[in-house]
């Protein structure tokens, strides 16, 4: 199977940057999108294929690659950033399967 | 505007089915739509996806002959069927529409709760 592993969660204070990895073997080949998620909504496109922001989305989200790894970082974190951050990829089968990453929960203190 | 109105909560007996809808509105019906399950306090489960024209369909290997995906081009309404269900099916089920810059826009979401 293909996974996608991220760390559960982040603590970051306001103003400071968060960075948050995604890894997995797929990634190599594969590109990387990343979602935010709030409390009780559906989630919201950040990042798509490994670096590119959809326009609406603010410049301090960013997204890099490097290998089987991927980061998708949060400059000068605000509370309303407090989220779940989810990246996904597809597999290299031929029917390209999604996966999604286990999540993580990021805190603002 | 592309928007994504999905059917409403559902509360169904232990065996049983649902179908869960998502109309697409604002543009056309052509681009893929995603159905993307999860359940109270877990993470985010890819379940399927149609290419709605013509009609071509993928399903995550753990849901393979549990759930049909299929889509109405007259109406622009894709559906969700969940067969067999079991309370592990409780879960918020959200549509998606997907282009090669990903999910960029999704459902409301659709609440399925298993009970008997």
């Amino acid at each position: 199977s293909y996974e996608l592993t991220q760390p559960p969660s982040l603590s970051v204070s306001p103003g400071q940057t968060a960075r948050i990895s995604c890894s997995g073997d797929v990634l190599s080949n594969r590109y990387a999108y990343w979602y935010q998620q709030r409390p009780g909504q559906a989630p919201v496109l950040l990042i798509y294929k490994d670096t590119l922001r959809p326009s609406g989305i603010p410049g301090r989200f960013s997204g890099s690659n490097s290998g089987t790894t991927v980061t998708l970082t949060i400059a000068e974190v605000q509370a309303d950033d407090e989220a779940d951050y989810y990246c996904q990829s597809v597999d290299n089968s031929l029917s390209y399967a999604v996966v999604f990453g286990g999540g993580t929960t990021l805190t603002v203190l | 505007q592309v928007q994504l109105v999905q059917s409403g909560a559902e509360v169904k007996k232990p065996g049983s089915w649902v179908r869960v809808s998502c109309r697409v509105s604002g543009g056309p019906f052509s681009e893929t739509v995603s159905w993307v399950r999860q359940a109270p306090g877990q993470g985010l489960e890819w379940v399927g996806r149609i290419i709605p024209i013509p009609g071509i369909t993928n399903y995550a290997q753990k849901f393979q002959g549990r759930v049909t995906i299929s889509a109405d081009t007259a109406t622009g309404t894709a559906y969700l069927d969940v067969a067999s269900l079991t309370s592990d099916d409780t879960a918020m089920y959200f549509c998606a529409r997907d282009n090669p810059t990903g999910s960029y826009v999704w459902g409301q979401g659709t609440l399925v709760t298993v009970s008997s």
